[in-house]
């Protein structure tokens, strides 16, 4: 049972642009939300994350948004860049305990 | 900072071989993981060591895989006999435990992975 949901599997996207990944969860015990960037043959690097007592939570141009009730939470890339290109993991875990990643989407940015 | 270090980056073996990986977590990193990632998807959980111990090894297929971290520290990874699907990148990642006005907060490091091709 995947316990992260992420979407879409691949995004395309015009230098500039907004770059948006979705994820979902059912386990209301999860209470720490990660992203993180994946370039390859690299291991995956912490960007950005979100704890559900707040909705949104913006580093530079990386904000998640979080929507505790509807269970999903999503990272929005600002003012995209060729840079950026790489694959994103959401991933979820009650603290403490084993993280669980979603499938990735791979992002490439087009100059 | 050094960063979690992993040996080989590489590795070819066949079928039914056996196959090691070494990991060295972040200094002062209690918290040790190992993960798989099949090409495409994200990582898997295998294990995850505190210190010298197993705090949950429920996904690691145990008539092949065997792990240890003697010492708390360094930590080995063990396939034996490989079959064609454990082809995958084998992520180390190592944590620590971090407060911040946010509350508590586990950051996971990861190495850059071991890949693993079995013909």
């Amino acid at each position: 049972q995947q316990q992260v949901k992420q979407s879409p599997q691949s995004l395309i996207v015009q230098k500039g642009g907004i770059s948006i990944i979705n994820c979902a969860y059912e386990n209301t015990a999860f209470d720490y939300f990660p992203w993180y960037q994946q370039f390859p043959g690299k291991g995956p690097a912490l960007l950005i994350a979100i704890r559900p007592d707040v909705s949104e939570k913006k580093e530079g141009r990386f904000t998640i948004s979080f929507n505790k009730s509807a269970k999903r939470f999503s990272l929005h890339i600002m003012d995209s860049q060729p840079g950026d290109s790489a694959t994103y993991f959401c991933a979820a875990t009650n603290t403490g305990n084993q993280f669980y990643f979603g499938t990735g989407t791979s992002l490439t940015v087009i100059p | 900072e050094a960063g979690v270090a992993q040996s080989p980056r590489y590795k070819i073996i066949e079928k039914r071989q056996s196959v090691a990986f070494w990991c060295n977590p972040i200094s002062g990193h209690a918290t040790l993981y190992w993960y798989q990632q099949i090409l495409g998807q994200g990582p898997k959980l295998l294990i995850q060591f505190q210190n010298n111990g197993v705090v949950d090894d429920s996904q690691l297929p145990k008539d092949r895989f065997s792990a240890e971290r003697l010492k708390g520290v360094d930590s080995t990874l063990k396939i034996q006999p490989a079959k064609l699907e454990d082809s995958a990148v084998y992520l180390c990642a190592s944590s620590l435990l971090e407060v911040s006005s946010g509350g508590i907060q586990e950051t996971q490091y990861f190495g850059p992975g071991t890949r693993l091709l079995v013909l």
